[in-house]
């Protein structure tokens, strides 16, 4: 079994929706949670990082953890074309921050 | 700053070939890492370096891989000899290293195609 499970999709939806993408974790000790936004043929750039439980919101995009079910989530109100892309969770924890463990990314597009 | 530059974009070669990746971090940031990117396994982390010693290589797969940091200004991955099971997308990361989250920035890539 993988560390940090995504479901790799592709998912489709129509501008305007509300995207929720997850992942899934098993080692417990993890404290450090990110979201990558990965655009065809280019590398992937932090969208947002929290650290332990709880929300943050950033504009369109809420990011959320839940460390009691190993589960952390990003949603995207009033999703944008532009918004197509892969999205990848990553995470680590305080011993080895530095290793950063990622999913295996979710294909996201955004419909006009 | 022009981000993490990695060189060649894209590279075909012939099994058995030695290739070279290279890399140039950006500019005070004092951890440099390099992940393999492939449609089957994902980002794997190869290997990475502080203050330009390798401080865990654990993901290189095999000894055909090596990585060096000769400055904190370069780095290459070098496969020798390269074989079809290599070709992914090999990118290149570099972050300040403090205490937390260690926020990566990558560099666009390097498309490797061994046939």
């Amino acid at each position: 079994q993988k560390e940090v499970e995504q479901d790799p999709g592709p998912l489709s939806v129509p501008e305007g929706a509300i995207v929720s993408l997850n992942c899934t974790y098993s080692n417990s000790a993890f404290q450090y949670f990110m979201w990558y936004r990965q655009y065809s043929r280019k590398g992937p750039e932090l969208l947002m990082y929290t650290y332990s439980s709880g929300n943050k919101e950033d504009g369109r995009f809420t990011a959320q953890v839940d460390k009691s079910s190993k589960y952390i989530s990003l949603f995207i109100r009033d999703s944008q074309p532009s918004d197509s892309a892969t999205y990848l969770c990553a995470m680590s924890d305080p011993q080895g921050a530095q290793k950063l463990v990622f999913g295996q990314g979710t294909r996201l597009t955004i419909n006009p | 700053d022009a981000g993490v530059i990695q060189s060649p974009r894209h590279e075909v070669t012939e099994m058995g070939q030695e290739v070279t990746l290279r890399c140039k971090p950006i500019s005070g940031h004092n951890s440099l890492f390099w992940y393999r990117q492939t449609m089957m396994r994902g980002l794997e982390l190869l290997i990475y370096f502080n203050n330009n010693v390798p401080i865990d290589d654990s993901g290189m797969p095999e000894d055909r891989f090596s990585a060096k940091m000769p400055n904190a200004s370069f780095s290459t991955l070098k496969i020798q000899p390269s074989e079809p099971r290599d070709s992914a997308v090999y990118f290149c990361a570099s972050s300040a290293r403090t205490a937390g989250a260690n926020v990566l920035t990558f560099g666009a890539g390097s498309r490797l195609t061994v046939l």
